[in-house]
């Protein structure tokens, strides 16, 4: 059973620039979570997606972020006119539905963005 | 303000001794607490939870106690072993609407020498 895919690995992208992060969820997972860290921080939550529909996105920025889950295909995490403080590791997470019942989140390796 | 607190930045133990790795929290309507361990340039991976309505949790060399009172929690590791070395966070949640969030704090970074 693969784990949470998250592409790519790196990215670097000059300010101004639109940076794309892709997540796959683990198979089975319905529910996916993105989190950033920071430099020397822990995680942050940013935003909660079921399929077709952002549940939760208190965490995101309020502008020139935006995530998406659509039917088919990995959740996106865009980011627009990527600006220095950008530059971070940004973790997607995934978990079954298993409603009433906690559950842990498993995340993905993660995409570190370095914006020039 | 940061809600999950873990004071050490890092922490040396010899290999076979007990890791003990401390977390506080402020936000009393935290009831659910997690423990993450990640490597370099890998995502977390979950180690071991534990509800409010308990004070411990054991698998197999890992113990997380609970002690609500003091909003307190510590990870135990016994014995330690060089794979264990790593970043450990610390993670809690809230029942209710936005139970999923988690809240991480900035990690401890365990040096296990054989």
């Amino acid at each position: 059973n693969a784990g949470v895919m998250q592409n790519p690995r790196h990215l670097v992208r000059r300010r101004g620039q639109e940076a794309r992060l892709r997540c796959s969820p683990m198979k089975g997972h319905s529910h996916v979570y993105w989190y950033r860290q920071l430099p020397e921080e822990g995680l942050k939550f940013m935003v909660y997606l079921q399929k077709e529909n952002i549940i939760d996105e208190s965490g995101m920025p309020k502008e020139r972020f935006s995530a998406e889950f659509p039917k088919e295909g990995p959740s996106i995490l865009r980011i627009q006119q990527v600006v220095r403080g950008d530059s971070a590791a940004y973790f997607c997470a995934s978990s079954p539905e298993l409603a009433g019942v906690r559950y842990e989140q498993y995340f993905g390796p993660g995409t570190r963005l370095t914006v020039t | 303000d940061q809600q999950v607190k873990q004071n050490s930045p890092s922490l040396s133990v010899q290999e076979g001794r007990i890791s003990i790795l401390n977390c506080d929290y402020t936000n009393s309507m935290f009831d659910y607490f997690l423990w993450y361990k990640k490597y370099p340039a890998e995502g977390p991976t979950f180690l071991i939870s534990i509800s409010s309505i308990k004070d411990k949790n054991e698998d197999g060399r890992f113990t997380v106690f609970l002690n609500k009172s003091a909003k307190h929690l510590s990870l135990h590791i016994v014995p330690s072993q060089p794979g264990d070395s790593a970043v450990y966070f610390c993670a809690a949640s809230a029942t209710g609407a936005g139970s999923y969030q988690l809240t991480f704090g900035k990690g401890t970074k365990l040096s296990v020498i054989p």
